[in-house]
């Protein structure tokens, strides 16, 4: 079964720090891999998308890395603000007989304090 | 509009009402997503379109749930007979070219 599994759960971190958040997942075929950020109360933002020859990408404060030979992925936020509080979600793109579908992970909730 | 337009926000459902959750996807795009994504989890699919062919509705959870998109623009998912365990938020998506999609901010259904 097609599956993304994200940890932590959740996480709790100073105004400025760094923080990694991991996704691994099983997913076959593989397409791409994405990062979305979603607020509360809002849909997901796209962070960044890897194909499988990818191995980092970034956006910003935001860097993304995919193994695609042991299947993880990791997104590293550098410096965080207290805007980054939110969901990450990790999101695989495979594909079906309709097409293309999004596996998504259920998200780690980081929180930023000051 | 610039993005993915989702009405209304909030909806309050008795258990047993039926409703009907509307979405504008960005003019032109071919694709449309709904996704429903219950409180702590990650979205999970519900259903897709190609224009107005609804391609995939395998992820609909039972036959009350209802989509449709008659004129390959906007996008109405009905619930009838709605239960507490169809409370949570849903998701519209589209997407010009399958490769990147825009989220609407959703639908919250609260069913009581």
């Amino acid at each position: 079964k097609n599956q993304v599994e994200q940890s932590p759960q959740s996480l709790i971190i100073l105004e400025g720090k760094n923080c990694t958040l991991q996704c691994n997942y099983t997913v076959s075929p593989f397409s791409n891999l994405r990062w979305y950020k979603q607020d509360t109360g809002r849909g997901p933002v796209s962070l960044t998308i890897m194909t499988f020859s990818e191995n980092t990408k970034s956006n910003g404060r935001y860097t993304a890395t995919l193994d695609a030979d042991t299947k993880q992925s990791s997104l590293h936020i550098t410096a965080s603000q207290l805007s980054d509080s939110a969901s990450y979600i990790c999101v695989v793109t495979t594909f079906n007989q309709a097409g293309t579908a999004l596996i998504f992970g259920k998200g780690t909730t980081l929180s930023v304090s000051s | 509009g610039a993005g993915v337009s989702q009405s209304p926000r909030y909806k309050v459902a008795k258990r047993g009402q039926d409703v009907a959750l509307r979405c504008d996807p960005i003019s032109g795009h071919v694709s449309l997503f709904w996704y429903q994504q219950a409180l702590g989890q990650g979205p999970e699919f519900l259903t897709y379109f190609q224009n107005e062919a609804q391609l995939d509705k395998s992820g609909l959870p039972s036959d009350r749930f209802f989509a449709e998109r008659p004129e390959g623009s906007v996008s109405t998912l009905k619930i009838q007979r709605t239960q507490q365990e169809d409370s949570a938020v849903y998701l519209c998506a589209s997407s010009e070219d399958n490769y990147g999609y825009t989220f609407g901010s959703g639908t919250r259904l609260t069913v009581v």
